[in-house]
């Protein structure tokens, strides 16, 4: 089982949409939970991340996390085609050397 | 802005070719870091380094060495290329660590086929 599981999509939606992305993952050591966001032929980009539970907002973006289920979120409100990107979810322990447990990436198309 | 940079974004070799692909960062980050992404396996740690002339193995080291003469430069060797490690190679670099995610900052990725 991998640590960190996340379906690659593809998602396809029309622009304006709410878009609901989701990872789940297996380590209880797990602190911090990101959001990279990779454009085509470009490396990812962290995009937020959320410390411990609770949820996280920036701009049009939420970042959602729940320990007690395991469960990694991201929603995009009002969707643009400039969202069109691959959003991988990543995982890290806090303290120490912090390797980063990065999903496999959801593709996103967002229509115009 | 932190700027990752790698020494081609379009590498062609030849099966058993020795490759070196460059990474350079001007953030003066302690931490550098070598993946390969394919489609439906994502990101695959290969090395990483936390220091000068220190190197951990990643998930998938096999095949593949890395140097680390200067704080600002890694360099991931493929010994004897094979077919199988046609991919797309990326670098990051990232922060010390005193709590905190552990941002990685990546740069554009090379895209080797070995042939």
């Amino acid at each position: 089982q991998k640590e960190v599981e996340q379906d690659p999509g593809p998602l396809s939606v029309p622009e304006g949409a709410i878009v609901s992305l989701n990872c789940t993952y297996s380590n209880s050591a797990f602190q911090y939970f990101m959001w990279y966001r990779q454009y085509s032929r470009k490396g990812p980009e962290l995009l937020m991340y959320t410390y411990s539970s609770g949820n996280k907002e920036d701009g049009r973006f939420t970042a959602q996390v729940d320990k007690s289920s395991k469960y990694i979120s991201l929603f995009i409100r009002d969707s643009q085609p400039s969202d069109s990107a691959t959003y991988l979810c990543a995982t890290s322990n806090s303290g120490g050397y912090q390797k980063v447990t990065f999903g496999i990436g959801t593709k996103l198309q967002v229509i115009p | 802005d932190v700027k990752v940079t790698q020494s081609s974004r379009y590498l062609v070799k030849r099966t058993g070719e020795k490759v070196f692909l460059e990474c350079v960062q001007d953030m003066d980050h302690e931490n550098m870091f070598w993946y390969r992404q394919d489609p439906g396996l994502g990101l695959r740690l290969i090395y990483f380094s936390y220091d000068v002339k220190m190197k951990e193995k990643g998930d998938i080291p096999e095949g593949y060495s890395v140097s680390r003469e200067k704080k600002e430069r890694f360099s991931l060797i493929l010994e004897s290329a094979s077919t199988n490690q046609t991919s797309m190679y990326l670098c990051a670099s990232s922060p010390p660590l005193a709590g905190g995610p552990g941002e990685q900052f990546f740069g554009p990725g090379t895209r080797l086929t070995v042939l």
